[in-house]
């Protein structure tokens, strides 16, 4: 099984700040990773695909970059609507599909 | 607009059976893969199964594999999880969730349902 690993799985900072949260495979996946935002309560909401395509509707202030064994999702200046928890997920194996284990990104 | 919609949680004994519904609508059903994704309480989400859009590609879980089951109903625009067997470990929130296919490379996760929550507890 291919495993994920997010870092940090916390992190705190301001309004306008400058965000990355990387996410690590434990064996190349190429650009099959995707990104989502979830905030509590609610379903996630998939913000990045193919590690770096931006999906319909979704900031701009959203970018994601990497390939094979290290991604990184960045938020160039973060927004009050931002603070939630953000997961990453690897589609190069058929099965199992993981999920890293998530970062909350709170208000500093 | 797209719509998944899940029902069929609740509280149920440890080693009882409880079958989800998704009830989808706003896209093709038929033309999309379908899967389910649970969340315990205060963790991260993981993978449960995923079923191809005609049905004959069926995967799941090692956690869950051998006690659920996924089907789907394309006539009704609907996805099933048959669980049974349950222990207290699979108490989640239960999302369904859209994607494209694996050969296309397009198994990421574009349309949730709001979920519906399983307890399993004596």
């Amino acid at each position: 099984d291919i495993q994920m690993t997010q870092s940090p799985s916390t992190l705190s900072a301001s309004v306008g700040d400058r965000v990355t949260i990387t996410c690590r495979a434990s064996q190349s996946i190429s650009s099959w990773l995707a990104w989502y935002q979830q905030k509590p309560g609610k379903a996630p909401k998939l913000l990045i695909y193919k590690a770096s395509s931006l999906e319909s509707g979704v900031p701009s202030r959203f970018s994601g970059s990497g390939s094979g064994t290290e991604f990184t999702l960045t938020i160039s200046s973060l927004q009050p609507d931002d603070f939630a928890t953000y997961y990453c997920q690897q589609y190069n194996s058929y099965s199992p599909i993981t999920f890293g284990g998530g970062t909350k990104v709170e208000i500093k | 607009q797209v719509q998944l919609v899940e029902s069929g949680g609740g509280l149920v004994k440890p080693g009882g059976s409880l079958r989800l519904s998704c009830a989808a609508s706003g896209f093709t059903f038929s033309d999309y893969y379908m899967s389910w994704i649970r969340q315990a309480p205060g963790k991260g989400l993981e993978w449960v199964s995923y079923i191809s859009s005609s049905g004959s590609t069926i995967y799941y879980a090692d956690s869950v594999k051998g006690r659920f089951t996924i089907s789907r109903d394309n006539a009704k625009n609907s996805l099933y999880l048959q669980m049974n067997s349950l222990r207290a470990e699979d108490t989640a929130v239960y999302y369904c969730a859209s994607s494209g296919s694996y050969y296309d490379r397009l198994l990421y996760f574009d349309y949730w349902g709001q979920g519906t929550l399983v307890t399993v507890s004596s």
